[in-house]
């Protein structure tokens, strides 16, 4: 099992729309989460981090499961700036991150 | 607030060739790290540093890979010789200190990327 799995995707929505995208982990012991963002040809950002009670921001809701190992992300009212490709990061304790392939959003007028 | 710098932006070499990158990271951020991003896939660490320290190299190809930050500040990543699957983008990141100056989960800021073509 890949330590860090997504849906490559792509996943094609109209603006508007509600998209949900999910992460599973290998790595049980694992301690810290984190949704980035990269657009077309540029680095990666910091969308949010994920905590074990949930959290939101505008329109984006990241949570965790940690007994079932997955992350979610929740995007609602689609924008056509949110076309990206979205990755999951998980990093176990004071150790390195480890990022998924990302997941990527087409969102279209 | 000065981002993550990095340079060049593009190399085109031949393979069995050498290159080399720089980086200079956010001003006070003590943990830099190299990535190593193939088209369609997500980042991979190749190396991070805790100051001038080696944090994680595990993932570093040691027989052509090197990268030294000597004073704790800019970093270099050298590839000698070159191979084809080399061939991707070399993200530089830096984060700022965590708890008592150890390893940091504060966010990570990535440089622009060098994009490297092995032919």
């Amino acid at each position: 099992r890949k330590e860090v799995e997504q849906d490559p995707g792509p996943f094609n929505v109209p603006e508007g729309a509600t998209v949900a995208f999910n992460c599973t982990y290998s790595n049980s012991a694992s301690q810290s989460f984190f949704w980035y963002r990269q657009d077309c040809r540029k680095e990666p950002k910091l969308l949010m981090s994920v905590y074990s009670s949930g959290n939101e921001d505008g329109r984006f809701t990241a949570q965790l499961n940690r007994a079932s190992q997955y992350i979610s992300l929740l995007i609602r009212d689609s924008k056509l700036s949110d076309s990206a490709t979205y990755l999951c990061v998980v990093g176990p304790g004071y150790s390195t991150l480890t990022f998924g392939k990302g997941t990527m959003l087409l969102v279209s007028p | 607030e000065a981002g993550v710098a990095q340079s060049p932006r593009y190399k085109i070499i031949e393979k069995r060739q050498s290159v080399a990158f720089w980086c200079n990271p956010i001003s006070g951020h003590a943990t830099l790290y190299w990535y190593q991003q193939i088209l369609g896939q997500g980042p991979k660490l190749l190396i991070q540093f805790q100051n001038n320290g080696v944090v994680d190299d595990s993932q570093l190809p040691k027989d052509r890979f090197s990268a030294e930050r000597l004073k704790g500040v800019d970093s270099t990543l050298k590839i000698q010789p070159a191979k084809l699957e080399d061939s991707a983008v070399y993200l530089c990141a830096s984060s700022a200190p965590g708890l008592a100056g150890g390893p940091s989960y504060n966010e990570q800021f990535f440089g622009p990327g060098t994009r490297l073509t092995v032919l």
